[in-house]
């Protein structure tokens, strides 16, 4: 069974502060995909990163970067030099090929202090 | 490029009547997903389709039921509403492994 563990619920932090969104997944499976997406309240899940289980490469995009560790079976999200902007639920989510869904965390809410 | 788009934005049913939820995909996208999600919960996997038919489904009950039509739009129908029913309801469009999602339909059931 495939299972993403988000255990921060909430976090806040002052403007200009760096956060960390912890991720932790459970599968079998050898090749599966993980993901961030943000959720804004609006509702819409944004979009943010894709990894494959063979890139376990680290990857920054702006004030974004993701650490993916497959010997801890975690996927965390660094959001450095955090904005008000930022804040937002932001959700963790894996997929495997073989089965035609996401699953998705809990989501972890970030509240971002001007 | 438009990207998924779905309709109403806000619904108030009462329960046990009945909910149809609609559904555009992205451009190039023809497989549509369809998520419940509750307040403070992760999005829950309802079923997906793909050329018209029902790939894949979640634990969710008959009630739940859908369809995809030949643009590969799609529709969500839920039956015998219950209030806890009452949720966000996510479409995604995806090609390959990526799926983008919609606005949402928040239902609110009373």
């Amino acid at each position: 069974a495939q299972k993403v563990t988000q255990a921060q619920t909430e976090i806040s932090v002052v403007e200009k502060e760096d956060v960390t969104l912890d991720c932790v997944y459970e599968t079998r499976d050898t090749t599966y995909y993980l993901f961030w997406y943000k959720q804004p309240p609006s509702g819409e899940l944004v979009f943010l990163i894709r990894r494959n289980s063979f890139d376990e490469q680290n990857e920054i995009s702006g004030r974004y970067s993701w650490n993916f560790q497959k010997s801890t079976s975690s996927f965390n999200f660094t959001i450095t030099a955090s904005q008000v902007v930022d804040s937002a639920v932001y959700f963790c989510a894996l997929s495997v090929p073989l089965e035609n869904q996401f699953y998705f965390g809990t989501g972890t809410s970030l509240t971002v202090i001007p | 490029d438009a990207g998924v788009t779905q309709s109403p934005t806000h619904l108030i049913k009462t329960r046990g009547q009945q909910v149809t939820l609609r559904c555009s995909p992205k451009s190039g996208h023809d497989t549509v997903s369809w998520y419940q999600q509750a307040l403070g919960q992760g999005p829950q996997f309802i079923f997906q389709y793909y050329e018209e038919e029902e790939r894949q489904r979640g634990n969710f009950p008959d009630r739940f039921s859908g369809h995809q039509f030949p643009n590969y739009s799609s529709e969500l129908n839920v039956n015998a509403l219950l209030l806890g029913d009452s949720a966000l309801y996510l479409c995604a469009s995806s090609l390959r492994f990526e799926q983008y999602f919609g606005p949402g339909t928040r239902l609110t059931v009373t």
